[in-house]
């Protein structure tokens, strides 16, 4: 079936930094693919996507390009804010999928 | 524009009873679709609603149900609850599309707590 692996964590970075969260997935299709974050006691707030290969999702200085060679969805991000301490998400859905995949997640802290 | 919410946020019972959670949709959305969420895991599917019937489910026993009601909210039941049932359940709303359905927007969740 489908899955998502992520890069473990926790991963700790001094603010400023540079950003890799990494992540690969394998399916039988074409799915879409989502970076979700979850700030502390809440939900998941979608942060980006990428709907076909070759595709770049970007928000909030984060960027994920979706390469279909690899089958890998890396989240970069050039220079971190403590502010993006979160738990980081990576999933996919094929199309028409009923269902949401997703990797056990990264946490991040971002230390002043 | 409403985001999703779900009610309560907290909840403790004991083994062996019965918990109904309820989320309503994001406006305009059709398809609610529920998860759960482990301590420190990834979110996993439990099933999804569209148009008041069930339209596809993850790997969890019959004990876990649901509904959805004409103006798209849901419920999710959940019967002879056991420990490992303590998570946090994630509600997540979007809309079903002739391609497929679109993205996923989630609640804030509820934290459940089986003693």
């Amino acid at each position: 079936g489908d899955s998502v692996t992520q890069m473990e964590g926790p991963v700790t970075l001094s603010e400023e930094a540079f950003l890799t969260i990494n992540c690969t997935y394998t399916a039988t299709g074409y799915p879409s693919l989502f970076w979700y974050v979850q700030y502390p006691g809440e939900g998941l707030q979608l942060l980006l996507k990428a709907t076909k290969a070759d595709d770049k999702g970007s928000n909030k200085g984060f960027e994920a390009t979706y390469r279909k060679e690899t089958t890998s969805f890396h989240l970069e991000k050039g220079s971190v804010q403590v502010s993006d301490s979160a738990v980081y998400f990576c999933a996919l859905s094929d199309r028409g999928a009923q269902k949401l995949v997703f990797g056990q997640g990264t946490r991040l802290t971002i230390n002043p | 524009e409403t985001g999703v919410t779900q009610s309560p946020t907290h909840l403790i019972k004991t083994r062996g009873q019965q918990v109904t959670l309820r989320c309503s949709s994001q406006s305009g959305h059709n398809t609610v679709s529920w998860y759960q969420q482990a301590l420190g895991q990834g979110p996993q599917f439990i099933f999804q609603y569209y148009r008041e019937e069930e339209n596809g489910r993850g790997n969890f026993p019959p004990r876990f149900s649901g509904l959805q009601f004409p103006n798209y909210s849901s419920e999710l039941n959940v019967n002879a609850l056991e420990l490992d049932d303590s998570a946090l359940y994630l509600c997540a709303s979007s809309l079903a599309l002739v391609t497929g359905t679109d993205t996923q927007y989630f609640g804030p969740g509820t934290r459940l707590t089986v003693l």
